[in-house]
């Protein structure tokens, strides 16, 4: 399948620790992408989005860093707290006509106090 | 303002037998997609339905099909269930067929036993 992820990776931080979850998009031709949060029985909520012609694009608390030139992303939260445990996953897509959300593997992030 | 709503939010069903998902789209939004998320693994396309039509497909066999009603609203339906379709069903929508605004519901975690 498109979204391959059997292992979970897990990043583990103390609370006000900055936190850095990468991600490998796989389709050079997307150009926009999204980070997503999903807690435990919820379904992903939408964290920080950049397009193609940036690389770089801050939030609260979160900047989404992107390289095309291997294909890359990343997205860094400060101060992390307790509540942003969660897994992560980005997704990427091409932002013209019927065009559908491909997710990276995901990370778990555990925050502990 | 509610966002997605899906039901029911839990099924359990027999191997052999046919289930229907429902969703909602969030208010102002015309496009619903499906997607299906196995345990520990990321989201996966189906399909993704605008003005009752099937615009988009993923690598899902014709056992999965769906349906847009006029008022937005969509169901995804499931036939000769499997183990392997055991999984959380998410519905997102966004407006027109624009794919920043995606928005997602809490999902239908479906048990084939």
């Amino acid at each position: 399948g498109e979204s391959v992820g059997l292992h979970l990776p897990t990043l583990s931080v103390q609370e006000g620790d900055n936190s850095i979850i990468n991600c490998a998009y796989s389709n050079s031709a997307s150009d926009y992408f999204i980070w997503y949060k999903q807690e435990s029985g919820k379904g992903p909520q939408f964290i920080i989005d950049i397009r193609s012609n940036m690389d770089k694009r801050q939030g609260q608390r979160v900047t989404v860093l992107l390289n095309k030139t291997v294909k890359h992303l990343s997205l860094q939260i400060a101060a992390t707290q307790p509540g942003d445990s969660a897994v992560y996953f980005c997704a990427e897509t091409m932002n013209t006509g019927f065009q559908k959300l491909v997710f990276g593997t995901g990370t778990r992030l555990l925050v502990s106090p | 303002d509610a966002g997605v709503t899906q039901s029911p939010t839990h099924l359990i069903k027999t191997r052999g037998q046919q289930v229907t998902l429902r969703c909602s789209p969030k208010s102002g939004h015309d496009t619903v997609s499906w997607y299906q998320q196995a345990l520990g693994q990321g989201p996966q396309f189906i399909f993704q339905y605008y003005e009752e039509e099937e615009r988009q497909r993923g690598n899902f066999p014709d056992r999965f099909s769906g349906h847009q009603f006029p008022n937005y609203s969509s169901e995804l339906n499931v036939n000769a269930l499997l183990l392997g379709d055991s999984a959380l069903y998410l519905c997102a929508s966004s407006p027109q067929t624009l794919n920043y605004g995606y928005t997602f519901g809490s999902g239908t975690r479906l048990t084939v036993v």
